[in-house]
């Protein structure tokens, strides 16, 4: 298993500023990975982080607007810049245990950003 | 690029009873399927997978799904809920070989009423 830890839990941001997401892990991964769960639709991966490397982006999402940072095996950050109300959304942050695509994903409780 | 449709976006049914849960994928590789779960107010959790040999997998807590090649479906039942079981269910799908992400279906909220 998996012990993910997200901060914040929720925030309620104004439009314009930039607000980081924390994610500790309780033991080494060499991914972790950070979804979006948009309200009344499903979770939707924006990047894949590596320790040591640049995150590696799905389409529709760049850095400029997520930069996410890797310092370590256990620990990540997502920052949602220049937030507008179409941000808001729950962010959650993920590793995989087990042997490739068939390991299992554990998931952080998730951060529930609302911008105003 | 796989896909995953849960044409229900809610289930109402009363506990005891019987329901299903549909869920059809659409991918022109092999595939590993999953089911999550998500309490309310908690983070998602994987409730069971299918990689390999059996179609028919089960959880811990009663719930069962099978794998369906030719439908291309892994619908998700229980032959009687309880109210425990309110939740949301989202059905995934990645394919077996080389790094992909999890897709993941819209959801189905499943409302248990006594």
């Amino acid at each position: 298993s998996a012990v993910i830890s997200q901060k914040p839990s929720r925030d309620i941001c104004q439009r314009g500023t930039s607000l980081t997401i924390q994610c500790q892990v309780d033991s080494q991964v060499t991914m972790m990975f950070w979804y979006r769960q948009q309200p009344g639709q499903s979770l939707t991966l924006i990047a894949t982080a590596n320790q040591g490397s640049e995150a590696t982006y799905e389409s529709g999402f760049v850095i400029d607007k997520f930069p996410i940072s890797r310092p370590n095996l256990t620990f990540s950050t997502l920052t949602v810049s220049n937030m507008s109300p179409e941000d808001s959304s729950i962010y959650l942050c993920s590793v995989r245990r087990g042997q490739g695509n068939g390991g299992e994903l554990f998931f952080g409780e998730g951060s529930r950003l609302t911008v105003l | 690029a796989q896909s995953v449709t849960q044409l229900d976006s809610q289930v109402p049914v009363f506990e005891e009873a019987p329901v299903e849960l549909r869920c059809n994928y659409s991918s022109s590789v092999s595939v590993y399927l999953f089911w999550y779960v998500q309490y309310p107010n908690q983070g998602l959790q994987l409730l069971l997978k299918y990689l390999s040999g059996s179609t028919l997998v089960e959880s811990i807590n009663g719930f069962e799904a099978e794998f369906n090649k030719s439908q291309t479906s892994f619908h998700l039942r229980k032959p009687s809920v309880h109210i425990s079981d309110t939740a949301e269910y989202f059905c995934a799908v990645t394919p077996r070989t080389g790094f992909q992400k999890l897709v993941f279906g819209t959801g189905t909220r499943l409302l248990v009423s006594p």
